[in-house]
C-alpha cells in the first residue's frame, strides 16, 4: 500500500507556455501533499505543503503565481508552472501524507523531469 | 542556509563490507530523522528513521545512529551489497512545522562486487 503517482513522468515544453504535474495517491486518502524540486546532483528542496480543501502553504522564495497548486481532493494534487521558462527545468517530486498517518511519514511520487526550451 | 549537510557527496565501498554514511544538522528543534534511499529520475523511498528521545534504531542491514549532542546521524549498512548502490538523502523535520522534511544534498554510495 501507499503508493504515489506522478504523471507525466516527463515534459518537454516550449518557453511561456504551462504545465500542469498530477501526483496520486493511489490506495489511500492523502490529507495532505508536498511539492518538492531537485536540482542535479542536488537536494530536494521544499516547494509548497497543501492541504485539500486550502490554499497552498509556499516556502520563501516559491513564487506562487508561477506555481500553482490545487489539491481539490483526497488523492488528487496537482502543480501547474505558469509561463515556463528554462530556468524552471527540474525534476519535481511530490509526497503525500496519508489521512490519520504519523505526521513524518510521507510517500513519495515517481517524479516528473520537466524540461522547458 | 543548509540545515541539513552531507558533506561526502560520494562514497565507494567493497561489497560485505560497512557502509557509513554521515549527516550533520544545525537546527535543535529538529526531532526526527530519517533516511532515504532514491535512484536516478525515481522519488525518494523512505529505508529507517530514527526519534530524538532514541540513540539507535536498527532494522535489518540498516542501523541509525544519532548522536545529539554532536548534531549528527549516521546510517550503517553492514554487509552492503551492490543494489545498494544509489543516493541517500538524510532529512529531518521539526514536529512544530506540520512534517516538513528538510533534506540534505545526499551522498551517492557506489557498492563494488
Amino acid at each position: 500500500g501507499a503508493v504515489v503517482s506522478q504523471h507525466p513522468s516527463w515534459v518537454i515544453c516550449k518557453s511561456g507556455t504551462s504545465v500542469k504535474i498530477e501526483c496520486r495517491s493511489l490506495d489511500f486518502q492523502a490529507t495532505t501533499m508536498f511539492w518538492y524540486r531537485q536540482f542535479p546532483k542536488q537536494s530536494l528542496m521544499l516547494m509548497a505543503t497543501s492541504n485539500e480543501g486550502s490554499k497552498a502553504t509556499y516556502e520563501q522564495g516559491v513564487e506562487k503565481d508561477k506555481f500553482l497548486i490545487n489539491h481539490a481532493s483526497l488523492t488528487l494534487s496537482t502543480l501547474t508552472v505558469t509561463s515556463a521558462h528554462p530556468e524552471d527545468s527540474s525534476f519535481y517530486i511530490c509526497s503525500a501524507r496519508r489521512a490519520g498517518g504519523l505526521y513524518n511519514e510521507q510517500f513519495f511520487g515517481p517524479g516528473t523531469r520537466l524540461t522547458v526550451l | 542556509d543548509q540545515q541539513v549537510k552531507q558533506n561526502s557527496p560520494s562514497l565507494s565501498v567493497q561489497e560485505g563490507r560497512i557502509s557509513i554514511l554521515n549527516c550533520d544538522y544545525t537546527n535543535s528543534m529538529f526531532d526526527y530523522f530519517l533516511w532515504y534511499k532514491k535512484y536516478p529520475a525515481e522519488g525518494p523511498t523512505f529505508l529507517i528513521s530514527i526519534s530524538s528521545i532514541k540513540d539507535k534504531n536498527e532494522d535489518g542491514r540498516f542501523t541509525v545512529f544519532l548522536n545529539k549532542s554532536a548534531k549528527h546521524l549516521s546510517l550503517h549498512i553492514v554487509p552492503s551489497q551492490p543494489g545498494d548502490s544509489a543516493v541517500y538523502f538524510c532529512a529531518a523535520t521539526p514536529s512544530y512545522q506540520g512534517g516538513k522534511l528538510i533534506f540534505g544534498q545526499g551522498t551517492e554510495l557506489s557498492v563494488k562486487p
